[in-house]
């Protein structure tokens, strides 16, 4: 089944270890998104990739770090993790404008449900 | 950067009534606006979007309407059903080149209840 496979579901982490989250679609959807889901605030945009091999910043980027060396999988790592970042992170995907030529919606994983103590 | 607020937070309705979620945007250059709806543990879905060069698009019981003098745009659902229960996310986005792609700006959210 096409989609995007977000791992793992859920995580408790101490303060000050390095946690990667996983992220890969099958969409072959050039356009990728990280995003952090806090009650209250929304959905904000942490990073994104608009094609394999660029990313940029987002809303609230510091104290996360992306790649994207394919078009597959685009991990989102927390190289020290702090209590604040304890939050849901969905990942999504899009077609680029550039293969559509017009906005395309995103598509979510099911997220992953991160606990920093 | 784009701002887009959303009201109200909560919103509770008898089952059959009709419910109406208002968003406001900043950037007069945005040109789509997508809702999703989010149920209790899951992902967010899309369920209805609207492009600048439209004021109105129909889905059944779900509508969505837009001002692009005033900048705001609203979801009207009709005869509500429990089922509608939700989170509802309104979200504005640019069109962009090659560098910028398109990168959407959501809403707070509002949390919908339809009670039986």
């Amino acid at each position: 089944i096409a989609g995007i496979t977000q791992a793992p579901t859920s995580q408790i982490l101490a303060a000050g270890r390095r946690m990667t989250l996983r992220c890969t679609q099958d969409m072959r959807h050039n356009a990728m998104y990280w995003y952090r889901q806090d009650l209250g605030l929304g959905l904000r945009l942490i990073h994104y990739s608009n094609t394999a091999g660029t990313t940029g910043k987002g809303e609230v980027p510091d104290g996360y770090s992306v790649s994207r060396a394919n078009t597959d999988d685009f991990p989102l790592t927390l190289a020290s993790a702090v209590p604040s970042q304890t939050s849901v992170y969905f990942c999504a995907s899009s077609l680029h404008p550039t293969q559509a030529n017009y906005n395309s919606p995103l598509h979510f994983g099911n997220g992953t449900r991160l606990t920093v103590t | 950067g784009e701002n887009v607020e959303q009201h109200p937070s909560t919103l509770s309705v008898q089952e059959g009534d009709s419910a109406v979620i208002k968003c406001t945007y900043s950037d007069s250059a945005s040109n789509y606006f997508p809702w999703y709806k989010q149920e209790l543990g899951k992902r967010p879905q899309l369920i209805i979007d609207i492009r600048s060069n439209v004021g109105e698009k129909k889905d059944q019981r779900i509508a969505v309407t837009l001002n692009k003098t005033a900048k705001h745009f609203s979801l009207h659902i009709t005869e509500t059903q429990p089922e509608d229960s939700a989170v509802y996310f309104c979200a504005a986005s640019i069109l962009g080149g090659e560098t910028s792609g398109s990168r959407l700006t959501f809403g707070e959210g509002t949390q919908l209840t339809v009670n039986p």
